[in-house]
């Protein structure tokens, strides 16, 4: 099974500020991973596919790269309502999906 | 619009049975791949079942195989999964998804989620 890690664990910002979000694979699985947000009560929320994707409404400022083993999600100037828990989740290895655990973007 | 109405959460003893459901609305159900993914309280996600569009293939987390099973009627829009031998370690708020397309293979992703409906496995 494909083993995802987040970091960092928290990443305490100011609105404005660029956030750099990492998710690296214990093997590779090429283009095939995504990205969701989760805020407080609410279910997840597909941000990204395919590594760099915008999922349908989901604004410019939020961008996904990498390929292989090592992908990044930016957002580019924080937002008030961008803070909240983002995860990976890989869709290559079959059947098992598996997310990472998560990176807390907090308000800094 | 997409919606997802889960329910069927409710407070088990270890060892009992519970049926989650999912009513779809929004959307055809028939054209679409289904999954379950928990969520522990204060913890991370993890995936737990899926099922083709066609209800002919379905797929199982380790942790749940043998004891959770997966089904759909697309002529009642809905999904379920009914779990058994229910263990603490299932407590966990349990979410169902709508994948982008008819099968659960790679490349396709979980595009709307339901507000989930909360298990706990208690004595």
């Amino acid at each position: 099974e494909i083993v995802l890690t987040q970091s960092p664990a928290t990443l305490s910002l100011s609105p404005g500020e660029r956030a750099t979000l990492s998710c690296r694979a214990s093997q590779s699985v090429s283009n095939n991973l995504a990205w969701y947000q989760q805020k407080p009560g609410q279910a997840p929320k597909l941000l990204i596919y395919g590594a760099s994707n915008r999922a349908t409404g989901i604004p410019a400022r939020f961008s996904g790269s990498g390929s292989g083993t090592d992908f990044t999600l930016t957002i580019s100037s924080l937002e008030p309502e961008d803070f909240a828990v983002y995860y990976c989740q890989q869709r290559s290895n079959w059947p098992p999906s598996s997310f990472g655990p998560g990176t807390k973007v907090d308000i800094k | 619009e997409v919606e997802l109405l889960e329910s069927g959460g409710d407070l088990v003893q270890p060892g009992g049975s519970l049926r989650l459901s999912c009513e779809a609305s929004g959307f055809t159900l028939t054209k679409y791949a289904m999954s379950w993914v928990r969520q522990p309280p204060g913890k991370g996600l993890e995936w737990v079942s899926a099922i083709s569009a066609d209800g002919g293939s379905f797929f199982y987390a380790d942790s749940v195989t043998g004891r959770f099973t997966i089904s759909r009627d697309n002529s009642k829009n809905t999904l379920y999964l009914q779990m058994t031998s229910l263990r603490a370690e299932d407590t966990a708020a349990y979410y169902c998804a709508k994948l982008t397309s008819s099968s659960y293979a790679p490349r396709n992703y979980f595009d709307s989620w339901g507000q989930g409906t909360l298990v706990t496995v208690s004595s």
